[in-house]
């Protein structure tokens, strides 16, 4: 059974500082990985979609990489502010199949706390 | 484009009432999904559907049940309240690629 980590649980910088999230993976046998954001009391958003061929995405500020042979994945966000303060959820799908419908696994999460 | 939107926004029930969460997409997506979000638990997969008519049973699927008669909606049952479905519930919806998740529905179970 596929279990999804996250370490720390919490996470405080100082505004400005980069920003650098680990997920862990037990299973290698990944289609894809998603990153998302989720604030207080709301959805979770997504960030980012790294399929299971891929190294690393970029968007703005964010990147993140995989290392499927290790079971890892890291989310990195260059120059932090406090707008960055939200959990940081990572989600792995196993299969592509269309009978597997698209099932994430997801890990704990990450509280950010970016102070000004 | 409204996305993934879900009633209602909060729920209390008692023990033993049944309800209906809503689940609706507007993007054409084949592929919609219920989760609950628990401290400590994370977010647990309860039902998905891949199309019209076509169901299946996640990690977390007793006491719920679901049905997809059209792409757009998804609806989610609670048969009998229980006090352990008190829980945030989130449905999303994808064509096979990013998940897009709707606001969430707070249920209370007294």
């Amino acid at each position: 059974k596929q279990e999804v980590t996250q370490i720390p649980a919490a996470l405080s910088v100082p505004e400005g500082e980069n920003l650098v999230l680990n997920c862990s993976f037990t299973d290698s046998a990944i289609y894809n990985l998603q990153w998302f954001r989720q604030d207080p009391g709301k959805g979770l958003t997504s960030l980012l979609l790294i399929q299971s061929s891929q190294r690393e995405q970029t968007s703005g500020r964010l990147n993140a990489s995989l290392d499927k042979s290790s079971g890892r994945s890291t989310l990195y966000i260059a120059a932090s502010q406090p707008g960055d303060s939200a959990t940081y959820l990572c989600a792995v799908r196993k299969s592509n199949t269309k009978a597997a419908g698209n099932k994430l696994t997801f890990g704990g999460g990450t509280r950010v706390l970016v102070k000004p | 484009n409204a996305g993934v939107t879900q009633t209602p926004k909060f729920q209390v029930l008692k023990t033993g009432q049944s309800m209906t969460l809503q689940c609706a997409q507007d993007m054409n997506h084949e592929y919609m999904s219920w989760y609950r979000q628990d401290p400590g638990m994370g977010l647990r997969l309860i039902h998905y559907s891949v199309g019209a008519g076509i169901t299946d049973q996640g990690e977390v699927p007793n006491g719920y049940n679901v049905s997809r008669s059209t792409t757009e909606d998804f609806p989610l049952r609670l048969l009998s309240a229980a006090p352990s479905q008190t829980s945030v519930y989130f449905c999303a919806s994808s064509s096979g690629g990013v998940q897009y998740f709707g606001p969430g529905t707070r249920l209370t179970v007294l």
